[in-house]
């Protein structure tokens, strides 16, 4: 089935380390994000990818780094400069002009 | 810059009763604009796609709506359910990326 899957979909971070979120799509689309979303909030743009090597800061990119070295697959690393990364953080695949498919989700709590 | 603006931030209604959200935008040029339930805990799935010629659009008990000319959407959702509880989204691509709104969360109470 075609798709976009984000794993794993509980993460517990100590203090101090780095964890990376997987987000994988067999859609063939161009463009993915990824998004930050607090309880009772929207989603916030962490950082976007519009072509394979190519990616954009989003509004929230600060303690967040992503690379896009395939075309199905963008990585989101929460580095310990990221302050406060208890969230939910969500992947999702475009073709901009087309519909957005998201992820489930990743719940990413620091212990 | 391209903005999605929703109203109201959240909403109580009692089961079986009719609510109507709103989403505004600005972004140009339009070539669609989506609506998204997103359930607690899981990733948003599509309700309905509006493009620039449809004004009217059904899916089951929600019905979107569109007016190009005031770039205004709205999703009426009729005889609510307690399974409609969720954050409605709103989502409208530009040029590079899509432009989300903040998302109405909708509470149906028995």
């Amino acid at each position: 089935d075609g798709g976009i899957t984000q794993s794993p979909k509980y993460l517990f971070r100590k203090e101090g380390q780095n964890v990376t979120l997987s987000c994988e799509q067999n859609l063939n689309h161009d463009a993915m994000y990824w998004y930050r979303q607090d309880p009772g909030q929207g989603l916030r743009l962490i950082y976007y990818s519009q072509i394979v090597n190519d990616f954009q800061k989003g509004d929230i990119a600060e303690g967040y780094s992503v690379s896009r070295e395939k075309k199905e697959s963008f990585p989101l690393t929460v580095t310990s400069a990221q302050k406060n990364p208890t969230a939910f953080y969500l992947c999702a695949s475009s073709n901009t002009r087309t519909e957005a498919f998201f992820g489930q989700g990743t719940r990413l709590t620091v212990v | 810059k391209n903005q999605v603006e929703q109203s109201p931030q959240s909403l109580i209604i009692l089961e079986g009763k009719n609510c109507t959200l709103q989403c505004n935008y600005t972004v140009s040029p339009f070539s669609n604009l989506r609506w998204y339930k997103q359930d607690t805990g899981r990733g948003p799935v599509s309700l309905t796609i509006m493009t620039f010629s449809e004004n009217t659009k059904s899916n089951g008990r929600y019905t979107a709506t569109l007016d190009a000319d005031t770039k205004q959407s709205s999703l009426h959702i009729t005889a609510s359910q307690l399974s409609d509880s969720a954050s409605y989204i709103c989502v409208v691509p530009g040029d590079y990326k899509l432009s989300f709104g903040a998302g109405t969360t909708v509470t149906v109470r028995a």
